[in-house]
């Protein structure tokens, strides 16, 4: 079946500082492949998707690549701020999207 | 207004006790989904439909059942709470059409305590 693997965390960066959190998976077919962004007392929702192989998404600053031969997506920022800390979760649907397999979250915690 | 709203957002009820939780969303999409959120195990299916006739177990279905009364409606009930079931509950949305295909809407979370 599905599966995803992100790293633990609390991942803890001083403000300006780089960020990436691993995230590797496995699948059958060809999935398309999810970051979610959690803060603190609010719903998930959606940071950046890829949908093939070699496919980059980014938005806010943040970026992954879609690495079939390595089967990863790991997300990274160059320069964190303290409005980024969060738990972030990397995601991957089969290619009908009938449902989303979620890694187990990471914490970030960023300082000034 | 909240796209998807749940009901309660929390909620502290006793073992043995029946409890329902709510889902609303207007976003017209067919697609709606129930997740368990639990520390260090992250978001788990519970149960998801398709479309108003449509009802799939998740992967921790187990001591649940969910009603989906109307395409915007989609109720989680548990007919006897339990302790291990205190968690974080979400519900989502999704649609296959447009841009936003195969991504999900979340509610803001119902926080159930069962003592």
């Amino acid at each position: 079946g599905n599966s995803v693997t992100q790293m633990e965390g609390p991942v803890t960066l001083s403000e300006e500082a780089f960020l990436t959190i691993n995230c590797t998976y496995t699948a059958t077919g060809y999935p398309s492949l999810f970051w979610y962004v959690q803060y603190p007392g609010e719903g998930l929702q959606l940071l950046l998707k890829a949908t093939k192989a070699d496919d980059k998404g980014s938005n806010k600053g943040f970026e992954a690549t879609y690495r079939k031969e390595t089967t990863s997506f790991h997300l990274e920022k160059g320069s964190v701020q303290v409005s980024d800390s969060a738990v972030y979760f990397c995601a991957l649907s089969d290619s009908g999207y009938s449902t989303l397999t979620f890694g187990k979250g990471t914490m970030l915690l960023v300082s000034p | 207004d909240a796209d998807v709203t749940q009901t309660p957002r929390n909620r502290i009820t006793k073992t043995g006790k029946r409890i329902m939780l709510e889902c609303s969303q207007t976003k017209g999409h067919d697609r709606m989904y129930w997740y368990r959120q639990d520390p260090g195990l992250g978001l788990r299916l519970i149960y998801y439909s398709f479309d108003v006739k449509d009802i799939n177990k998740g992967e921790i279905s187990d001591g649940y059942s969910v009603s989906r009364q109307a395409q915007a409606k989609f109720s989680l009930s548990l007919e006897s709470a339990i302790p291990n079931q205190t968690a974080l509950y979400f519900c989502a949305t999704s649609s296959l059409a447009g841009v936003n295909t195969g991504e999900l809407f979340f509610g803001e979370g119902s926080r159930l305590t069962v003592l």
